[in-house]
């Protein structure tokens, strides 16, 4: 069964930073893009960024370019999402999930994890 | 404000049939395919039609998806109690070089 595991949410003051990681199981990961899609509260999704299977390419959405940064490693099946000068309406549900084929370029997104909340505030 | 356009809400009866539209332009639907997402109420969301008329695996023949031109819908005939959840369309925007979706449709079951 294909899971995808988020961690590394939590409280952090505007400004600073925090790295999520999303784990995965149960298929051939370096075979994958995956993506970062965020949820803030009682809003709709919004797509963050994504990376191809081996990493080389690499999307975000303008609302986090320069602030955000997406990489994996292969030899641990993880994706990270670094990000930095946060701001409150970074305020969020973090979403990892795993894309259809090996460039982020015209995915879908299935499966997606569990979600790591996200709360920018002082 | 998404750059797919979704009715905010839309409702029906169980054993009614419901279409929820998605609206976009040509540089997402009208050059793209248009993906499906069901989020039940404090879940993730769950693909349920991919490619504009795929179902994923697991999700019934009741759902069935559409495109043409630069819009899109979902149907759900024999709509179910269950089947009461947010539900966002989903496309790659050639233009933002991203993926892009709608505001999402809350979808009641009365």
């Amino acid at each position: 069964e294909v899971q995808l595991l988020e961690s590394g949410g939590g409280l952090v003051q505007p400004g600073g930073s925090l790295r999520l990681s999303c784990a995965a199981t149960g298929f051939n990961f370096s075979n994958f893009a995956l993506t970062w899609v965020r949820q803030a509260p009682g809003k709709g999704l919004e797509w963050v960024s994504a990376i191809s299977n081996s990493g080389g390419n690499t999307y975000s959405a303008d609302s986090v370019k320069g602030r955000f940064t997406i990489s994996r490693d292969n030899s641990k099946n993880t994706v990270y999402l670094q990000m930095s000068s946060l701001r409150a309406e970074d305020t969020a549900v973090y979403y990892c999930a795993k894309g259809s084929g090996t460039s982020p370029k015209y995915n879908w997104f299935d499966p997606w994890g569990q979600g790591t909340l996200v709360t920018v505030s002082s | 404000q998404s750059v797919l356009t979704q009715p905010p809400s839309a409702s029906g009866t169980p054993g009614q049939r419901v279409i929820m539209s998605c609206s976009g332009s040509y540089s997402n639907i009208g050059s793209n395919s248009v993906n499906w997402y069901q989020q039940l109420p404090g879940t993730a969301p769950k693909l349920v039609i991919y490619s504009n008329d795929k179902w994923s695996s697991g999700v019934p023949d009741r759902f069935s998806g559409s495109k043409s031109g630069t819009s899109a819908s979902l149907a759900i005939s024999g709509l179910q109690s269950e089947d009461e959840a947010d539900y966002y369309c989903a496309a790659w925007d050639d233009s933002l070089n991203g993926p892009v979706f709608g505001g999402g449709t809350k979808l009641t079951v009365l």
